[in-house]
């Protein structure tokens, strides 16, 4: 069973703060971590794609980092706004060998509230 | 722009009853996914699919359960008798195969199963 986790479950910040999240996984079998956005009602939505060793991908005031060495990514929000309010899940996607291409494995995901 | 549709948004059923679930997945996308969440809980993988034959189930795929893309466009979840446990939100995703870089998956707005 793949172990994802994600820390802390859930983050509250004020309007303007910087924040981050980790998000831990296994370092065998890599293939890619994904970052996706979950915002209530709607589909999640893919935020990030990284693949190799201290990839470091940017959009907006959002960022996130790869370790595969040691098996962890962080995702950083600067300056937080309240239209920021979501879920933020990673998910390891993994080779799982032989004939199958592999599956996004999710973490319990992290809930970040901002306050105005 | 390109999206994953599911239908129904929401379905009632009474436990015991089969039901059927659709996705129509993005055109030219080749590798599709079915993930649910029960309430309160983390995103659980249920099944991959690629070239007409499932790549990958989980331990919650049983018996009861059954994937079958019909008609080329759809992409539908069968559960043949259904529990109470079963409730919960069921995504379908849908990514391209290739590179690494393209296996961000693109969810559909989901299903809510009630089972009652």
């Amino acid at each position: 069973i793949l172990n994802v986790e994600q820390s802390p479950q859930s983050l509250h910040v004020q309007e303007g703060d910087s924040t981050n999240f980790t998000c831990s996984f296994p370092s065998s079998n890599f293939y890619a971590l994904h970052w996706y956005r979950w915002e209530t009602a709607k589909s999640p939505e893919a935020l990030f794609v990284m693949t190799l060793n201290g990839d470091e991908k940017k959009k907006g005031r959002i960022s996130a980092t790869l370790n595969t060495k040691e098996g962890y990514s962080y995702l950083y929000i600067k300056g937080s706004q309240p239209e920021d309010s979501a879920t933020y899940l990673c998910a390891f996607f993994g080779s799982a060998g032989g004939t199958s291409y592999g599956k996004l494995t999710f973490g319990q995901g992290t809930i970040l509230t901002v306050h105005p | 722009e390109p999206e994953v549709t599911q239908t129904p948004s929401h379905q009632v059923t009474q436990m015991g009853q089969e039901v059927i679930l659709r996705c129509v997945p993005i055109s030219n996308h080749l590798y599709f996914y079915w993930y649910r969440q029960i309430l309160g809980q983390k995103v659980e993988f249920l099944v991959s699919f690629y070239n007409n034959e499932i790549s990958e189930k989980s331990e919650i795929f049983d018996d009861q359960f059954s994937v079958e893309r019909p008609d080329g466009s759809n992409f539908t979840l069968k559960i043949r008798s259904t529990k109470l446990e079963d409730s919960a939100m069921y995504f379908c995703a849908s990514s391209e195969v290739g590179r690494r870089e393209n296996t961000e998956a693109f969810f559909g707005q989901g299903t809510r199963l009630t089972v009652v």
